[in-house]
């Protein structure tokens, strides 16, 4: 059983309000990412990390952003959400070795009205 | 870029054998991995393969042809919980770093 959680699991919020979205994992991964998916679709990639102060753009665009200040910890920002931003957001760590397995916590399903 | 391919859904039997192909382009290959995600659930690691050949893990096995730029999942002796979808992901180089990139999703739906 992989340790990453993720808070809150389920949110309704309304157009403009700022939001983060919480990720932990007590492994003691450096590798960190967020995702999003939409319902029957893949996943993809919107930031990653290596490492403390490490943050990358993934693939998709996003208007989110990330900080990584504790190894354990990769919140999610988002200034100001949009209906647009309605989706289950994934985060995943990894140990970083040959396997590169990802570890995802539960997600947060986002709805912004 | 990367890109993958892979069935969007496939049907079977309680008992049955089933196979999830997946077909990918991406530049700087390092392996192939495959989740399983239940509605609702967040993906689960099921296997990796980086070389050639088959990897079995119970009633799990994945192949993979890195000359064919290819790979399958095969479950054997399918239960109703293996109802799911199955994702392949290439794990490549890009710009000097190693980001995963994740097919559309496979639906597998087991009858009874």
């Amino acid at each position: 059983e992989a340790d990453i959680y993720q808070t809150p699991r389920y949110l309704v919020i309304g157009t403009g309000k700022k939001i983060t979205l919480e990720c932990s994992q007590t492994m003691g991964h450096d590798k960190m990412y967020w995702y999003q998916q939409d319902p029957g679709m893949e996943l993809h990639l919107i930031h990653y990390s290596y490492g403390v102060n490490s943050t990358e753009k993934g693939d998709l665009s996003s208007e989110s952003t990330v900080s990584r200040i504790r190894t354990e910890h990769f919140p999610l920002t988002l200034e100001s959400a949009r209906p647009s931003h309605t989706s289950q957001y994934l985060c995943a760590s990894s140990d970083g070795t040959g396997k590169e397995t990802q570890y995802f916590g539960p997600g947060t399903r986002l709805l912004v009205l | 870029g990367q890109s993958l391919e892979q069935p969007s859904e496939v049907t079977a039997v309680e008992g049955a054998i089933v196979q999830i192909n997946c077909t990918y382009q991406t530049s700087g290959f390092y392996g192939l991995s495959w989740y399983q995600q239940h509605d609702g659930g967040a993906p689960t690691f099921l296997s990796y393969n980086a070389l050639d050949g088959l990897e079995e893990t119970g009633r799990f096995s994945s192949f993979l042809s890195r000359s064919d730029s290819y790979g399958y999942l095969l479950l054997q002796e399918l239960q109703m919980k293996d109802s799911a979808s199955y994702f392949c992901a290439v794990r490549s180089a890009s710009g000097g770093s190693y980001i995963p990139t994740f097919g559309r999703g496979t639906s597998l739906i087991v009858h009874p």
